[in-house]
């Protein structure tokens, strides 16, 4: 079946420095990453896709399929990307997204 | 533009009773999906429609059902409302059926007593 996970549901670190919000999937095809943010009284956003293989925002993720994982990272945590972090998988030929539970970030002065 | 709108924005329902709840795309947005998040947890698919037509449907019972309109609005019902359906409601839409961005509206937030 297929499935995300994200095993942390809330890290904390402090302004300027690194952050990685994990994300595994599992999926036997070829997949679809996406990470979705939504910040404090907002609605869900996309992010970033793994097929653009852009920044946004200072953050990048890379679609490791060996380890099946889609982790975020940004070098220098800002407070204003505190917020909810999902991480979303697209199988080809569906039209839906499997998300995982979501990670929290707090980024603290 | 006003981006995704769904209305009601909050709604209290009794066991049993039935509910709709309203969807309006981004204009030229043809397709709407639809998503259950329960607290705590990532949003879960219900269906997805492009067209007016129904082209992908999640794990739920047939007591969620869903349509789209000529004007690509949509619709969400649930009949039968149980203590379990009490989550926030999300509706998304894209520009093109397949795997793209989606835009979510704010969501209804439907507890059942």
């Amino acid at each position: 079946a297929q499935r995300v996970t994200q095993p942390e549901k809330l890290l904390s670190v402090f302004k300027g420095a690194p952050v990685e919000l994990k994300c595994n999937y599992s999926y036997s095809g070829s997949p679809e990453l996406f990470w979705y943010v939504q910040y404090s009284r907002q609605r869900l956003q996309l992010l970033l896709r793994h097929i653009s293989r852009e920044s946004i925002k200072g953050f990048t993720a890379d679609l490791n399929k060996g380890e099946t994982s889609f982790h975020l990272k940004k070098p220098f945590a800002q407070e204003e990307d505190s917020a909810m972090y999902y991480c979303a998988l697209s199988t080809s030929g569906t039209y839906k997204y499997i998300f995982g539970t979501g990670t929290r970030l707090k980024v603290l002065a | 533009d006003a981006g995704v709108t769904q209305s009601p924005t909050h709604l209290i329902k009794t066991r049993g009773q039935q509910v709709t709840l309203r969807c309006s795309p981004i204009s030229g947005h043809k397709s709407v999906s639809w998503y259950q998040q329960v607290l705590g947890q990532g949003p879960q698919f219900i269906f997805q429609y492009y067209e007016k037509e129904e082209r992908g449907r999640g794990n739920f019972p047939d007591r969620f059902s869903a349509r789209q309109f000529p004007n690509y609005s949509s619709e969400l019902n649930v009949n039968a409302l149980l203590l379990g359906d009490s989550a926030l409601y999300l509706c998304a839409s894209s520009p093109l059926t397949g795997i793209t961005e989606a835009f979510f509206g704010q969501g209804t937030r439907l507890t059942v007593v």
